[in-house]
């Protein structure tokens, strides 16, 4: 059963702490993407990579979001410092190239939680 | 600036009737659209999709229909089912064909 695995699934933090989350993608998908869904925002596009170089970050903080590609296996999005305005869920999606099909896999998401 | 508008942050629907979200887009460049569905502690998933060479693309009770003159699209459940009740998002691949631009989302509540 491929499926996209996310972990840790509940993070509560602490303002100023550092928040790492991981993805494994669907084994056979060369594209690989982060999402943040919030209230006002809806399903924001933060970063994607494809055959693990990075392809667009232009959604992300610059100056406290880093995503990673460290093998075609995993895919890590850290935040440093954390602040209660990262409170959201992060998702991570997989797919082979989207061309004009658009279908996205996606796993269950990341709740992050920052006081 | 959201390219992709969904401007109905909620709707409420009786079982058996039909349930209609909508979505507006901006960019005319745009041409694959697809809805997704999302239930409580689940990623969202893909439901249906329509190419702009398309008005309208039906899979069982779901039909999603496009106007590309007024950059609109829709998506009718019918019969609507308890079950239906999830969030919808509306998205577009981007111009570049890489990635998905979602809209904020609509909450679809059926009530038997």
């Amino acid at each position: 059963d491929a499926r996209v695995t996310q972990t840790p699934r509940h993070k509560v933090t602490e303002m100023g702490q550092e928040v790492t989350m991981r993805c494994q993608p669907i084994l056979g998908h060369n594209t690989v993407f982060w999402y943040r869904q919030t209230m006002m925002q809806g399903l924001e596009l933060l970063a994607y990579f494809r055959n693990r170089a990075p392809l667009d970050d232009s959604g992300m903080p610059k100056d406290r979001f880093s995503a990673e590609m460290p093998d075609a296996t995993l895919a890590t999005l850290k935040i440093q410092p954390s602040e209660p305005r990262d409170s959201a869920v992060y998702f991570c999606a997989s797919a082979n190239v989207i061309g004009t099909t658009g279908e996205l896999f996606f796993g269950e998401g990341s709740r992050l939680t920052v006081l | 600036d959201q390219q992709v508008k969904q401007n109905s942050p909620s709707l409420s629907v009786q079982e058996g009737r039909i349930s209609i979200l909508n979505c507006d887009y901006t960019n005319s460049m745009f041409d694959y659209f697809l809805w997704y569905k999302k239930y409580p502690a689940e990623g969202p998933t893909f439901l249906i999709s329509i190419s702009s060479i398309k008005d309208k693309n039906e899979d069982g009770r779901f039909t999603v229909f496009l106007n590309k003159s007024a950059k609109h699209l829709s998506l009718h459940i019918v019969p609507s089912q308890p079950g239906d009740s999830a969030v919808y998002f509306c998205a577009a691949v981007n111009q570049a064909g890489t990635a998905l631009i979602f809209g904020k989302g609509t909450t679809l509540s059926v009530s038997s």
